[in-house]
């Protein structure tokens, strides 16, 4: 099946400083990941469209220079954290979109961000 | 926009039974309709899909059904074991939206021993 990872797994940073975190599709390109958040108990919260080659479409009231996204190649996606602060704690997740196969969206394991 | 409805938020059941899980949905243009399992600390696993051209479609002990008419879709799990106590998401997405999902809030399946 397609697998999507993510790294890393787990981080803990100090206020203000910025954090990168990878995602991965290792077995099939992905021309469109997904970036979400999602607060304990709570659903996933869409934060962005990556698309390969292009800028990353936002949600509404998600902060493009806070959460910068860059879609490099077919298989890799990253989201930068920039002066994180603890409020910005939380799981990110991304998932990769498997064209060609009637839109199938495949999900990475998750990084948890604590900012102290 | 999309809006998903998931029921009930929490659902306990004894090992062997079944569990229901139902989500409704407000975008007609919706046409594809994922589930997902979330066991805590990890990322959502799709476990059944099913597209608007179809009413039913199963995969062992695990069904889904779509009434199109009334916008709701409903996960099915028989036979109930313990290892399938997770959150439970339902999704929809529209052929226009390039892929982007709508989420229902979540289901807590507890199968007890």
């Amino acid at each position: 099946g397609a697998v999507v990872s993510q790294h890393p797994s787990r981080v803990i940073c100090k206020s203000g400083t910025s954090v990168k975190i990878e995602c991965r599709s290792l077995d099939f390109q992905a021309t469109t990941m997904f970036w979400y958040r999602q607060f304990p108990k709570q659903s996933l919260m869409l934060m962005a469209t990556s698309n390969e080659g292009s800028k990353a479409t936002y949600e509404q009231g998600v902060e493009k220079d806070k959460f910068l996204i860059n879609h490099a190649s077919l298989t890799l996606s990253t989201l930068t954290v920039t002066s994180a602060h603890p409020e910005d704690s939380s799981f990110y997740i991304c998932s990769a979109l498997l064209r060609g196969a009637g839109n199938e969206q495949f999900f990475g394991p998750g990084t948890r961000l604590t900012v102290l | 926009g999309e809006n998903v409805e998931q029921h009930p938020s929490t659902l306990s059941v004894q090992e062997g039974d079944s569990a229901v899980i139902k989500c409704t949905y407000s975008d007609s243009a919706s046409n594809y309709f994922p589930w997902y399992k979330q066991e805590l600390g990890k990322g959502p696993q799709l476990i059944i899909d099913i597209r608007s051209n179809v009413g039913e479609k199963k995969d062992q002990r695990i069904a889904v059904t779509l009434n199109k008419t009334a916008k709701h879709f409903s996960l099915h799990i028989t036979e109930t074991q313990p290892e399938d106590s997770a959150v439970y998401f339902c999704a929809a997405s529209m052929r226009t939206s390039y892929g982007k999902l709508t989420f229902g809030q979540g289901t807590i399946l507890t199968v007890h021993p």
